[in-house]
């Protein structure tokens, strides 16, 4: 099957700091990558859809400004929690449709903010 | 808008026994079903993929069923070992729309 690969797959930050998260599809095109979010103990949240070329569209609730997202290529997205605090630590994960059929996944990324 | 649920939200077994994990879901107007599987820390790994067209899926000890109608799916794990542990996510998906996921079951298997 298609692959995403996603990194970091954990990442401990500082209050206040950014952080980065990657998601390349490795063997196909990903012209959609959906970002997910997961709180402990709950299911994934779709947080938001990015789009090759245009802007992301968020899920009511979440801060575009917070949580910016660039596909620049069809084949790299990218998540930025920016000034992160400890309410941000989550797990996210990133996903892409590959052929309309089934949805494959990242190895997804637990981020801590301290 | 489409909610997924999944009963029970939490399930312990004897090793060796088959038991079986629900999902719901309330729009059937859906492409696909997912099982996926969720280590504690870990990411997802996809265990079966039911096409709206199809009734049943199997691999290996797992069987999972759709029925679209109804809004209902069933995993069936047979044999249930330790190594099963894990919790089970069911998601449904529209084509190439985001994957709606429900709460999961979190299944423990005691040797």
């Amino acid at each position: 099957g298609a692959v995403v690969s996603q990194h970091p797959s954990r990442v401990i930050c500082k209050s206040g700091t950014s952080v980065k998260i990657e998601c390349r599809s490795l063997d196909f095109q990903a012209t959609t990558m959906f970002w997910y979010r997961q709180f402990p103990k709950q299911s994934l949240m779709l947080m938001a859809t990015s789009n090759e070329g245009s802007k992301a569209t968020y899920e009511q609730g979440v801060e575009k400004d917070k949580f910016l997202i660039n596909h620049a290529s069809l084949t790299l997205s990218t998540l930025t929690v920016t000034s992160a605090h400890p309410e941000d630590s989550s797990f996210y994960i990133c996903s892409a449709p590959a052929g309309g059929t089934e949805a494959f996944f990242g190895q997804g990324t637990r981020l801590t903010v301290v | 808008k489409q909610e997924v649920t999944q009963i029970p939200a939490a399930l312990s077994v004897p090793e060796g026994e088959n038991l079986v994990l629900n999902c719901s879901f309330t729009d059937s107007a859906i492409y696909n079903l997912q099982w996926f599987r969720q280590d504690p820390g870990k990411g997802l790994t996809s265990l079966l993929l039911i096409q709206s067209s199809q009734r049943e899926q199997t691999s290996g000890r797992l069987n999972a069923s759709l029925d679209k109608s109804s809004g209902r799916s069933t995993l069936y794990i047979a044999a249930s070992q330790p190594g099963d542990s894990a919790t089970y996510l069911c998601a449904v998906g529209s084509g190439n729309t985001p994957l709606v996921f429900g709460k999961g079951t979190r299944l423990s298997v005691i040797a």
